[in-house]
């Protein structure tokens, strides 16, 4: 069976603290895709990054970073220095092939980010 | 721009009755996908199709129905079989795949909010 999990449902952060979400995932798959996507309170999901399963460099943009290790099955999420425009819920979500009803998302339950100013 | 439009934005459905969410796509992606979002969850699986004139049940499909005469176009009914309606509709749409397997982000519209009255 495929599964996300965010354990973290929701975090509330002072504006410029650094957050991190967790993600752990499962699958019997040796190929296979995880992606973040944020969807903010006017309800569109917003891809943020991708990464395969084989490639486990951490990958960093702006003020965005994520953290794969395949030895822990997680994908964690660090926002560093955050804004109050980081305040949104996030998802975490597991891609396996197509033989898998059509390559669907997987998602976690999402965690809901709260910065204060 | 391309992107996926999804309509209406907020529907209400009266008890018996069968309403029809649209999405249409101008991605030329090949595959496309409805969800549905419950308050504090992640998204689920209702339908998914990979090509015209085809189309496959996911996790939840019990209690709706949906069509793909056109590559840019994948309506969702809701029919009066689905008790309980009331949720978040997210169509996506994902490029095609070679091998299998896909690393391209499903690309989401903006959801339909459906409550019933």
């Amino acid at each position: 069976a495929q599964k996300v999990t965010q354990a973290q449902t929701e975090i509330s952060v002072v504006e410029k603290e650094d957050v991190t979400l967790d993600c752990v995932y499962e699958t019997r798959d040796t190929t296979y895709y995880l992606f973040w996507y944020k969807q903010p309170p006017s309800g569109e999901l917003v891809f943020l990054i991708r990464r395969n399963s084989f490639d486990e460099q951490n990958e960093i943009s702006g003020r965005y970073s994520w953290n794969f290790q395949k030895s822990t099955s997680s994908f964690n999420f660090t926002i560093t220095a955050s804004q109050v425009v980081d305040s949104a819920v996030y998802f975490c979500a597991l891609r396996g092939g197509f033989y898998n009803q059509g390559g669907k998302l997987i998602f976690g339950q999402g965690t809901e980010l709260s910065v204060k100013p | 721009d391309g992107g996926i439009t999804q309509s209406p934005k907020y529907l209400f459905r009266k008890e018996g009755q069968n309403v029809t969410l649209s999405c249409e796509q101008n991605l030329n992606h090949d595959a496309m996908y409805w969800y549905r979002q419950d308050p504090g969850q992640g998204l689920r699986l209702i339908y998914y199709s990979q090509i015209v004139n085809d189309f496959q049940k996911g996790d939840i499909a019990e209690g709706y129905s949906v069509s793909r005469e056109k590559k840019e176009s994948f309506p969702l009914t809701v029919t009066s079989a689905q008790k309980n309606p009331t949720a978040f509709y997210l169509c996506a749409s994902s490029p095609t795949w070679t091998g299998g397997y896909s690393n391209q982000p499903q690309h989401f519209g903006d959801g339909t909010r459906l409550s019933i009255l």
